[in-house]
């Protein structure tokens, strides 16, 4: 079975720093990108960066570009999500997904189940 | 452009069929893709290319497109089709991004 399995819940205090992770099986990993994806409270899906575990080739969101870090370690099929130092505003659920590329088609599937992020003093 | 605009809300009786829409300038380009997200959950794709379902997912889900506009329909709509629906097509600029709509909440009554 494809699956993405993600880290548990963090809570943290602004100014703090984290690194979650989003772990491929059943798949050749190093094959596909992995895209993240942010989701705040109460509000839509936001695409945020890609990365290419094969050569850790990385792409963002203008939105997120310098906000945070993707990274991958191709050896244990993980991609990761990291930021430097925390913001209140940076609470919310992120979730990895796969994508799959085809011609003109292209789509994110499977998903990891989220990771909740609580970024509070 | 690298904007996907989705109507806030719909809703649908149930067993009557109700089409979710998704406009933007990077589907004259590429084919979206739709996600469903119930309360909690992740998404999950239910509808890729140009009318593709993933395994599982009921034949009432279909999709189509039209110039700058992507369609999901869903024929004869069920409780459990209450949920948000999104639309994610990559970005025209030639990059490698994506882009989501703003998702839609659809009501079955």
């Amino acid at each position: 079975e494809v699956q993405l399995v993600q880290s548990g819940a963090e809570v943290k205090k602004p100014g703090e720093s984290l690194k979650i992770s989003c772990k491929g099986s059943g798949y050749s990993f190093t094959s596909y990108w992995i895209g993240w994806v942010r989701q705040m409270p109460g509000k839509g899906l936001e695409w945020m960066g890609i990365i290419y575990p094969g050569d850790s080739d990385t792409r963002y969101s203008p939105s997120f570009q310098g906000q945070v870090t993707i990274s991958a370690d191709k050896s244990i099929s993980t991609a990761y999500l990291q930021w430097s130092s925390l913001k209140a505003s940076d609470t919310a659920m992120y979730y990895c997904a796969s994508l799959l590329e085809w011609g003109d088609y292209n789509w994110f599937d499977p998903w990891g189940q989220g990771t909740l992020v609580t970024v509070s003093s | 452009s690298s904007e996907l605009t989705q109507d806030p809300a719909v809703s649908v009786a149930l067993g009557q069929t109700v089409r979710i829409t998704c406009q933007g300038d990077s589907l004259r380009s590429y084919y979206a893709s739709w996600y469903q997200q119930k309360p909690g959950q992740a998404p999950v794709l239910v509808i890729y290319g140009k009318n593709n379902r993933p395994s599982g997912i009921p034949d009432r889900f279909s999709g189509s497109s039209s110039g700058n506009t992507a369609s999901l329909t869903i024929t004869g709509a069920q409780a459990e089709d209450e949920a948000d629906y999104y639309c994610n097509s990559r970005d025209s600029s030639g990059n490698r991004n994506w882009v989501f709509g703003g998702g839609t909440k659809l009501t079955v009554l």
